[in-house]
């Protein structure tokens, strides 16, 4: 079957750096995404990964490795408004995106 | 980045009607469209698979009939829940593919989603 995992919850303090890991085995690869959602709000995209490698993009770069299944969120300099939930997402061979439950981020002073 | 667009925000109804949801690329035309289903402290559930000028594809369990999807042109889609009951009620998100870049790199993109509460 098709499985993405990601941990459930995570706490960190402002101004810090935290990785948020997500491990997937799907029926094919056509990459992975982040996303960002707040409470009660649509989820935002944040990256896309299809190559190995780290892609940085402000204050969030996303890392992937293919042949481990792997990829990580990083979150450099927290700020209070980056308390939300981060999904990690695989486009499996059909071009259908797999959904991992998403990683509650605790984001303390 | 690209904007998906959902109308309405909010709809509150009686038992037994019907809600049309709409779902609108502004800026760039997608052929496929997805709809979401979000229960509270849940991960987001695909219902459907919206291709335009043809029938969508729905995932196993949910019902064709009651999750009427129609992707008439290239920048809308909708969602109509026919005979809406109170187990209905729920965070609908509707999502939009495009693809950018030389290398047409596919990227979704999510529209602010739909609450949805009938009593």
């Amino acid at each position: 079957g098709q499985n993405i995992d990601q941990p459930t919850e995570m706490t960190a303090t402002e101004g810090a750096i935290v990785q948020i890991n997500c491990t997937y085995q799907t029926s094919g690869f056509n990459g992975l995404f982040w996303y960002q959602q707040h409470a009660g709000e649509a989820p935002t995209f944040l990256s896309y990964n299809v190559l190995d490698g780290l892609e940085e993009k402000g204050r969030f770069s996303s890392f992937l490795s293919r042949s481990k299944g792997y990829s990580y969120l990083l979150l450099k300099e927290l700020q209070m408004k980056d308390s939300a939930s981060y999904l990690c997402a695989v486009l499996d061979s059909n071009y259908q995106l797999i959904w991992g439950a998403g990683t509650k981020l605790i984001i303390k002073p | 980045g690209a904007v998906v667009s959902q109308h309405p925000s909010w709809v509150i109804c009686k038992s037994g009607t019907s809600v049309k949801i709409e779902c609108r690329s502004l800026d760039f035309q997608a052929t496929t469209m997805f709809w979401y289903r979000q229960f509270p402290k849940q991960s987001l559930m695909l219902m459907a698979t919206s291709n335009e000028g043809s029938k969508a594809t729905y995932e196993q369990g949910v019902e064709k009939d009651k999750f009427l999807i129609n992707h008439a042109s290239l920048t809308l889609s909708t969602l109509t829940v026919t005979s809406a009951h109170p187990e209905d009620s729920s965070f609908y998100i509707c999502s939009a593919r495009s693809l950018e870049g030389a290398g047409l790199q596919e990227t979704q993109y999510f529209g602010p989603g739909t609450r949805l509460l009938v009593l």
